[in-house]
């Protein structure tokens, strides 16, 4: 069975410091990777999405990016950190094809302080 | 504009009492699906659906496509079912997005 992993669950750093999430998928290859933020009260926002490796797609200019050095690997960086960019990430994935379902990771919680 | 909209915002039931929440969406879409997420933040996939009628226990999911609009219903509902329910498209013009509502907060109270 497939399988998501998200990493930190929970993360505090300071202003202007870097940033790494990570994201691995287990049990499917060549899957759609995606990254979300979502903000208190507010609904899920696309950040970047990936239909291969080194394949990045990005929706929102800011100072975050993504890669995928691997077929069932998802990063997003920073190089530094703003109050803004505090929220809830979230990966998730979907197997290649219209109206595939969309499965999630357990988020992580950044705090910019 | 959002290409999804859900109704209502915010939703309190006494256990037992049966719930509906709405969802309408703009855009050609092949899929909707219906998303739970728990206060700890994780988010599960509740239904895919793209015509008729979906049931899974006390959950029913019903999709009028020429309408463009989904209901989620919750039968005597607990208090476990407090959630945020969050009612996502995948749209036909762009095969690997989703577009997603802004979420129904449920609490249900014994």
């Amino acid at each position: 069975s497939q399988t998501i992993h998200q990493w930190p669950a929970t993360l505090v750093q300071p202003v202007g410091s870097p940033l790494s999430l990570e994201c691995t998928v287990e049990g499917t290859s060549n899957p759609n990777l995606y990254w979300y933020r979502q903000a208190a009260g507010r609904g899920l926002q696309l950040l970047f999405y990936s239909v291969g490796i080194g394949q990045i797609s990005s929706e929102v200019p800011q100072n975050l990016s993504a890669s995928r050095p691997q077929d069932r690997q998802f990063i997003l960086s920073s190089k530094k950190l703003l109050l803004s960019d505090s929220g809830f990430y979230l990966c998730a994935w979907s197997a290649v094809g219209l109206g595939e379902k969309l499965f999630f990771g357990s988020g992580t919680q950044l705090s910019v302080l | 504009k959002n290409e999804v909209e859900q109704s209502p915002q915010n939703l309190t039931a006494q256990e037992g009492e049966f719930i509906t929440i709405n969802c309408s969406y703009s855009v050609g879409i092949s899929a909707l699906h219906w998303l739970q997420q728990h206060p700890g933040g994780g988010i599960v996939s509740l239904f895919m659906l793209s015509s008729g009628k979906k049931k899974h226990g006390r959950l029913i999911a019903t999709i009028n496509i020429q309408e463009k609009h989904s209901s989620l219903h919750i039968t005597a509902s607990h208090p476990r079912d407090s959630a945020v329910y969050i009612c996502a498209v995948s749209p036909l013009n762009t095969g690997n997005q989703f577009y997603f509502g802004t979420g129904t907060s449920l609490t249900v109270i014994p």
